[in-house]
């Protein structure tokens, strides 16, 4: 049963363009949402983070958008750089617990 | 700036030894995890800590217990390894738990044959 999906297992995006990373979601309960980005042979490392009160959070080039009506959300990078090439995971939370779900990570390359 | 260290970053085991995975943090970080990373699954929680001298199931727990030994550290052992437990396993810390950002260490694959 996977609470948090990741459909796309991988994006290919030019240099300068929009990329957009989409994440659905089936519990909702869950109130609190977070993006990570990983490099090989590196941990996750947190990247964005939005409150299910809010529809949109922007941390410089970096947005993420919430619909709670279609249990979606989407991290927007724009404009893409090489260096934003990694694999992103979506996770979600219900903070009355403790118990962090993750999607199953999308692979997204920038293509010079 | 340490941050989060596991120890080994890989590891080699026939079916049936057994091992400990090491996890430090240096961050006075109260709560800790372990995941496990396989391919198209994610990253599945195993075992966590909300705050020192608490444990408690995640999502995978079959075969693996931790300790969380102090503040700073948090164990995970495989009794009994078996090739299902081949994977990446990545230990991280959080300030409060809740939906507070995880600092994940770099990672321990483990092979098991």
């Amino acid at each position: 049963d996977q609470q948090v999906k990741q459909n796309s297992p991988s994006l290919s995006v030019q240099e300068g363009r929009i990329s957009i990373l989409n994440c659905d979601y089936t519990n909702s309960m869950f109130d609190y949402f977070l993006w990570y980005k990983k490099y090989p042979a590196e941990g996750p490392t947190f990247l964005i983070s939005i409150s299910s009160i809010k529809d949109k959070n922007e941390d410089g080039r970096f947005t993420v958008f919430l619909n709670k009506s279609a249990k979606h959300l989407s991290l927007h990078i724009v404009p893409s750089q090489p260096g934003d090439s990694a694999v992103y995971f979506c996770a979600a939370i219900d903070q009355g617990a403790q118990k962090l779900v993750f999607g199953q990570g999308t692979r997204l390359t920038i293509n010079p | 700036n340490a941050g989060v260290t596991q120890t080994p970053k890989f590891q080699v085991l026939k079916t049936g030894q057994s091992m400990t995975l090491q996890c430090a943090q240096d961050m006075n970080h109260n709560s800790m995890y372990w995941y496990r990373q396989d391919p198209g699954m994610g990253l599945r929680l195993i075992y966590y800590s909300a705050s020192e001298g608490t444990t408690d199931k995640g999502e995978v727990p079959n075969g693996y217990n931790v300790s969380r030994l102090n503040k700073r550290e948090f164990s995970l052992r495989l009794e009994s390894a078996a090739p299902s437990q081949t994977s990446v396993y990545f230990c991280a810390s959080s300030e409060i738990g809740g939906g507070s950002p995880l600092h994940f260490g770099n990672g321990t694959r483990l092979t098991v044959t």
